[in-house]
């Protein structure tokens, strides 16, 4: 088992174009969380799924945002027309189930929007 | 909607000493769970401690402690017998089972050899 896997790992790109994220959780793992974290503040939640459902969807998730998790393993976020205010680094986690298991966090997929 | 503060953005402490990490938090929940997660530079987010809001007893691991004061709302972190690589940003969170999870600004520790 190697981890929480995000790619890629950085993406550079241009205001107004789409992007799309990937993130691998541990395997076995139900639950898959999505963050945004930006320069000198702590990750605010975006949404998470347990299994293949979408169950919260933080206020921060605009109709620009889409997330999905079709088979209940890897998660896709993808973001449509991007804006500069959507640079930042993007973290996923996992975690087996319960709302009080350990999150496993990937690297993170840094954005810029130039 | 849930908050959590950490006024400390950073904190030093010598090699071997001992250093506290303060955080407060704002809920009208009863049943949730706080978090105290590390961030090495460029590195991945790992979890330090956890400690349920049911639990009277503070977490312990290891080196790391926490002091929780449910009535005021207070989840400091205490690291005994610092070492280098315990030089990180530190986040302290919250998470309830309607919350996908509230993170404080971070605090950055420094340790001096």
């Amino acid at each position: 088992d190697t981890g929480v896997s995000q790619n890629p790992r950085h993406k550079i790109t241009k205001r107004g174009q789409n992007v799309t994220f990937r993130c691998d959780p541990i395997s076995e793992h139900n639950r898959l969380y999505w963050y945004r974290q930006t320069l000198g503040q702590g990750p605010e939640f975006l949404t998470y799924f347990q299994n293949e459902a979408q169950l919260e969807k933080s206020r921060l998730l605009s109709d620009r945002f889409s997330a999905e998790r079709p088979k209940g393993s890897f998660s896709t976020l993808e973001i449509q027309r991007t804006e500069q205010g959507d640079s930042a680094m993007y973290l996923c986690a996992s975690s087996s189930g319960q709302v009080t298991d350990t999150q496993y966090f990937g690297p993170g997929t840094r954005l810029t929007v130039l | 909607a849930q908050t959590v503060t950490q006024s400390q953005p950073e904190m030093s402490v010598q090699e071997a000493e001992t250093v506290t990490l303060s955080c407060t938090y704002d809920t009208s929940e009863s049943d949730y769970y706080l978090f105290w997660y590390k961030q090495p530079p460029s590195r991945q987010m790992i979890l330090v401690i956890r400690q349920e809001a049911y639990k009277q007893q503070n977490a312990t691991e290891n080196r790391f402690s926490v002091n929780f004061q449910k009535a005021a709302k207070s989840f400091s972190l205490k690291i005994s017998d610092s070492q280098l690589g315990d030089a990180a940003m530190y986040f302290c969170a919250y998470r309830s089972a309607i919350e996908g999870g509230t993170f404080g600004t971070g605090t950055k520790l420094q340790v001096i050899p």
